[in-house]
């Protein structure tokens, strides 16, 4: 089970939009619509913010979508606000009852 | 109140073991598997394992395979972690998480974090 891929840092300007990638495999990313997305602020929990690769679950702006195609998954962030600058980390469904983790995405709001 | 609370930080010594304790409240205990993760300090986030609080059932990360064991207590809410052998490397923030239902396969709830510290 090896760690999905993420660039170590992203930025945009205020009212911009970025957009975060997530590389896995055939046997995690591309072969599950299981794709979540968690913000973690320094020194907190991380907190769910897409699930099954584009949901939002309640209380999430719809700044935030995301999307699939093969073994990349894609967080993007639009109309960029200061409060978006975190940490932000992708996980898939790998199969027989087992997850794997991004490595993480530094998103800084220039 | 919807929450999980966790026990608080630990010290270790290598070779020790660790326990940590994540307690649910606000929602039904049994509904919901629960998953812990964990973080070395300004790293990225690591699946270690899962338990199914009704049936019992658990899942490890194959890396953790051996010396982890998660347990649940449904008298109380409560899921356990427990880490054997410990080294540096176990210097972490280990956090439980409740599975979202339906099959979403994502965490929709989570603990505060446990940090533990392996030193000898």
């Amino acid at each position: 089970q090896s760690a999905l891929t993420q660039p170590p840092s992203a930025s945009g300007s205020p009212g911009q939009s970025v957009t975060i990638s997530c590389t896995g495999t055939s046997s995690d990313v591309g072969d599950y619509d299981s794709v979540s997305w968690y913000r973690q602020l320094p020194g907190k929990a991380p907190k769910l913010m897409i699930y099954e690769v584009s949901e939002r679950p309640s209380g999430v702006p719809d700044r935030f979508s995301g999307s699939k195609s093969g073994n990349t998954a894609s967080l993007t962030v639009s109309g960029l606000q200061a409060e978006d600058e975190a940490a932000y980390y992708c996980s898939s469904y790998a199969g027989s009852n087992t997850w794997v983790f991004g490595g993480g995405t530094k998103l800084t709001v220039l | 109140q919807v929450q999980l609370v966790q026990s608080g930080a630990e010290v270790k010594k290598p070779g020790a073991s660790v326990k940590v304790s994540c307690k649910a409240s606000g929602y039904t205990f049994t509904g919901y598997s629960l998953h812990w993760v964990r973080q070395a300090p300004g790293q990225g986030l690591e699946w270690m394992g899962r338990i199914n609080p009704d049936s019992g059932y658990t899942k490890y990360a194959q890396k953790f395979q051996g010396r982890v064991t998660v347990t649940r207590d449904t008298s109380i809410s409560t899921a356990y972690m427990d880490l054997t052998r410990l080294t540096s490397d176990d210097t972490v923030i280990y956090y439980c998480a409740r599975e979202k239902p339906g099959a979403t396969h994502a965490f929709d709830l989570w603990g505060q974090g446990t940090m533990v510290t392996v030193s000898s």
